[in-house]
């Protein structure tokens, strides 16, 4: 079955705690990027890679990291998380450089105390 | 600033009936409208994607139309039903972006 997956789905950790966020996709898609989705906001992106070792700052990137080492997986970041990356994160993937449609994952529910 | 928006926030409708939801997008320069589906603490699941070029898409029950001169796009969702109760959210893909600039959603309530 195509899809992308993200571990962990829920997540609570406290300030400074470094933590991975982990996304892989069985679809080949050359395309992956993280979102995160709050209230009263919406989904805003965070970073986005268009294949593998090339990757770029999306809208809200600040406080994040990621690597592309592998075009199948994508991971996520927080060297030090703070109360304010407490959000619903989801990674996304796309095939190819021109934009078809995207494929989303379950999210990660983070919460940093 | 490119921004999408979605009206009604909320809406509630007996089974049965036809619905039509709203996004409308600042910028005409689009290469594609994305709607999806979000079920409460599930991801987001991908109904239609309409092409700058194309009109219009139909899958099922659900029809998603676009107009890029108005910066519009709508879904109809025909006979509703309660398990059509979900967040419905438009994303739209811009020229020379990566990134899918989305709605806030609208959050439908079908009653039995």
């Amino acid at each position: 079955e195509a899809q992308v997956t993200q571990n962990p789905r829920y997540l609570i950790t406290v300030t400074g705690k470094k933590l991975t966020v982990t996304c892989s996709q069985n679809m080949n898609h050359e395309y992956m990027s993280w979102y995160r989705q709050d209230p009263g906001l919406g989904l805003r992106q965070i970073y986005y890679s268009m294949n593998v070792e090339v990757t770029d700052k999306g809208d809200v990137p600040e406080g994040y990291k990621v690597s592309r080492k592998e075009k199948r997986n994508f991971p996520l970041i927080l060297e030090s998380p703070s109360p304010n990356q407490t959000s619903l994160y989801f990674c996304a993937s796309m095939s190819g450089s021109s934009y078809n449609e995207q494929f989303f994952g379950p999210g990660t529910r983070l919460t940093v105390l | 600033k490119q921004e999408v928006t979605q009206i009604p926030a909320a809406l509630s409708v007996p089974e049965g009936e036809n619905l039509v939801l709203n996004c409308s997008f600042t910028d005409s320069a689009i290469y594609n409208l994305q709607w999806f589906r979000q079920d409460p603490g599930k991801g987001l699941t991908s109904l239609l994607l309409i092409q700058s070029s194309q009109r219009e898409q139909t899958s099922g029950r659900l029809n998603a139309s676009l107009d890029k001169s108005s910066g519009r796009s709508t879904l109809y969702i025909a006979a509703s039903q309660p398990g059509d109760s979900a967040t419905y959210l438009c994303a739209a893909c811009y020229v020379y972006r990566t990134a899918l600039i989305f709605g806030k959603g609208t959050t439908l309530s079908v009653s039995s």
